[in-house]
């Protein structure tokens, strides 16, 4: 299948502090990527849905100035969490669509401790 | 009503055993069915996709009812290894492929 590179694969940062996630396509045109986030014993949570050259789409909740979504390339998607509070820990993991099928593949995941 | 409700586990069968899943949807739109398996802590990888003539692949066979708007999936022979959380997925292309994701379904084989 094709492959999502996601990293960091873990972070621990400070209050306060903004942590940058990636997620690359490597081997495809990644049309649409999707960001999630989940809670310990909780199914994912769709955060934001980006397209590339275009603004995100946020799903309700989820705090736009917050959570920074940048969709520059078709191969190329970042998360940044900014001012990070202990409450955003989680796993936060990425996905992305190509131009033909409508599987979509996931990045390894970045489990992000706030301390 | 949720739009992809599964069953809410978990399931806790005997090594050898058959297990069965299932799952609706709601939007009669969506197009695109998929059974993804999530190892705790790991991200969630696709395990099948679900044609509506059904496919088999190994141990595992997927079914689909577009009129019942019904998903289902099939174990046989359950390996210690199979134990995992299995998550039911609908993709529609009228909101720009979003998948909408059950809740999933915990397994737990015992040897």
């Amino acid at each position: 299948g094709a492959v999502v590179s996601q990293h960091p694969s873990w972070v621990i940062c400070k209050s306060g502090t903004s942590v940058k996630i990636e997620c690359r396509s490597l081997d495809f045109q990644a049309t649409t990527m999707f960001w999630y986030r989940q809670f310990p014993k909780q199914s994912l949570m769709l955060m934001a849905t980006s397209n590339e050259g275009s603004k995100a789409t946020y799903e309700q909740g989820v705090e736009k100035d917050k959570f920074l979504i940048n969709h520059a390339s078709l191969t190329l998607s970042t998360l940044t969490v900014t001012s990070a509070h202990p409450e955003d820990s989680s796993f936060y993991i990425c996905s992305a669509i190509g131009q033909v099928n409508t599987e979509a593949f996931f990045g390894q995941g970045t489990r992000l401790t706030v301390v | 009503r949720k739009e992809v409700e599964q069953d809410p586990g978990p399931f806790n069968v005997p090594e050898g055993a058959t297990v069965a899943f299932n799952c609706t949807y709601s939007n009669s739109a969506s197009q695109s069915f998929f059974w993804y398996r999530q190892d705790c802590r790991k991200e969630p990888k696709l395990l099948m996709s679900v044609y509506s003539s059904g496919n088999e692949d190994g141990r595992f066979t997927a079914q689909l009812n577009r009129a019942s708007q019904y998903i289902s999936l099939l174990i046989r022979d359950s390996k210690l290894s199979d134990s995992a959380t299995y998550l039911c997925v609908v993709n529609n292309m009228d909101s720009n492929y979003q998948l909408i994701w059950g809740a999933g379904t915990k397994l737990i084989i015992k040897p």
